[in-house]
This record gives C-alpha cells, structure tokens and sequence, in this order.
C-alpha cells in the first residue's frame, strides 16, 4: 500500500511558467513534508518543507501548499527556468509514523 | 561543510563477495538511512536509525545489514551480494525533529554485482 502518491510522473513546462506537482498522503500521523530536487548522477537534495500548522510556506520561486482536511500537498515552481529541470520527490513523516515515505517521482523538463 | 560523505562512489563486485559500503556526516545528526534507487521503482529505503545503537527495517531490508556504533557513520553490509542488488545507493541523516526524514543525502555509490 503506497502511503504517498505523487503525480503527475512526468511535466513539460514553458519557461517562465508555473510547475505543479501534487502528493497525496494516507498516514495521518505524518506531520513533516518535505521536497527534494534531484539532478541526475547526485543525491537527492532538500529544497523545502511545511508542518500541517501552516498552509502555505514559501522559498523564492517554491511554494508548498498544504491541504490538511483534502490529506494533499504540492510544490508549485514560479517562473520555472530550464536550469529547474530535474526530478522531484514529495515525502511525508513524522515522529510517531515511523519511517518516512517518498512519492516515485516527477520528472519536470522545462523548455527554453 | 556540512555533508554527508559515501565510500566508494563505484564498485564492481562478484557475486558473494562481502562488501561494505561506508557512509559519514558531520552535522551531529541523530538520524541516518540508507536508500537504494533503481529506474522506475524511485527511493527505496533499506533501513534507518534513529540514533546510536538503534536501527530499524525500511522497506526493502532483505540481503543487507546495517549498524551504528557511532553517531556519525552509518555503514551498509553486503554479506553475500546478489546481481539484483546491483543499483545506486545513497546515505541521508537528519535531525530527529525532522519527522524522520531526511535533510542531507551523500553523493551515492553505484554498485553493479556481477
């Protein structure tokens, strides 16, 4: 059973428009949400995260939004860039849900 | 700086031969895990400790063995490895207030078992 589901796989966006990317999570014990930005051949690194004591959190061009109730949350890029292009992971923890949970992944292209 | 160091990068190994693959941070973190990525399938964790001496299943923990003696190393065992553990590995750690997920992860190691 997949505890966090992350679409969509893959996204083509223009330069200078706005990437979406949505995760869906079941434990409601999680409490910590992050997003991690990979590029291929190097690990996975943190780009932001949000407590569900908060909607929305901003970073620059990142913003993660927070739907408690809906048990949803997504990372939206602003004026995405080429140099943006990468794979995305979603995951969600918590102290009390044991080990973390990673979505599969959006590889986001965007074009110049 | 901050980071979080994995020995070696690449290794090439024949079927059952042990191995060890190293895996070191300098952030004081309690937290470390080991996750094996492979095309398709995303990050898989092998297994996480929540600080010295605790250490516990992920979700694909079969053929590897893991311990934490110290703080800042986290090593992965390989004690007989099997050409489907071929993949590229990476090492990630944490604070232990961060839910149980990571914030730094190392470089990876690609392992190809032959």
């Amino acid at each position: 059973q997949q505890q966090v589901k992350q679409s969509p796989q893959s996204l083509i966006v223009q330069k200078g428009g706005i990437s979406i990317i949505n995760c869906a999570y079941e434990n409601t014990a999680f409490d910590y949400f992050p997003w991690y930005q990979q590029f291929p051949g190097k690990g996975p690194a943190l780009l932001i995260a949000i407590r569900p004591d908060v909607s929305e959190k901003k970073e620059g061009r990142f913003t993660i939004s927070f739907n408690k109730s809906a048990k949803q949350f997504s990372l939206h890029i602003m004026d995405s860039q080429p140099g943006d292009s990468a794979t995305y992971f979603c995951a969600a923890g918590g102290a009390n849900a044991g080990k973390s949970t990673f979505g599969d992944g959006t590889t986001l292209t965007v074009k110049p | 700086e901050a980071q979080v160091t994995q020995n070696p990068r690449y290794l090439i190994t024949v079927t059952g031969k042990k191995l060890t693959v190293t895996c070191s941070q300098n952030m004081n973190h309690e937290y470390m895990s080991w996750y094996r990525q492979d095309p398709g399938l995303g990050l898989r964790q092998i297994y996480y400790s929540m600080n010295v001496e605790v250490t516990d299943k992920g979700d694909v923990p079969e053929g590897y063995k893991v311990s934490r003696k110290e703080k800042r190393n986290f090593p992965l065992i390989l004690e007989s490895p099997s050409p489907n553990q071929t993949s590229l590995y990476f090492c990630a750690s944490s604070y232990n207030d961060r839910g149980n997920t990571e914030a730094f992860f190392g470089q990876g190691t690609r392992l190809t078992v032959v």
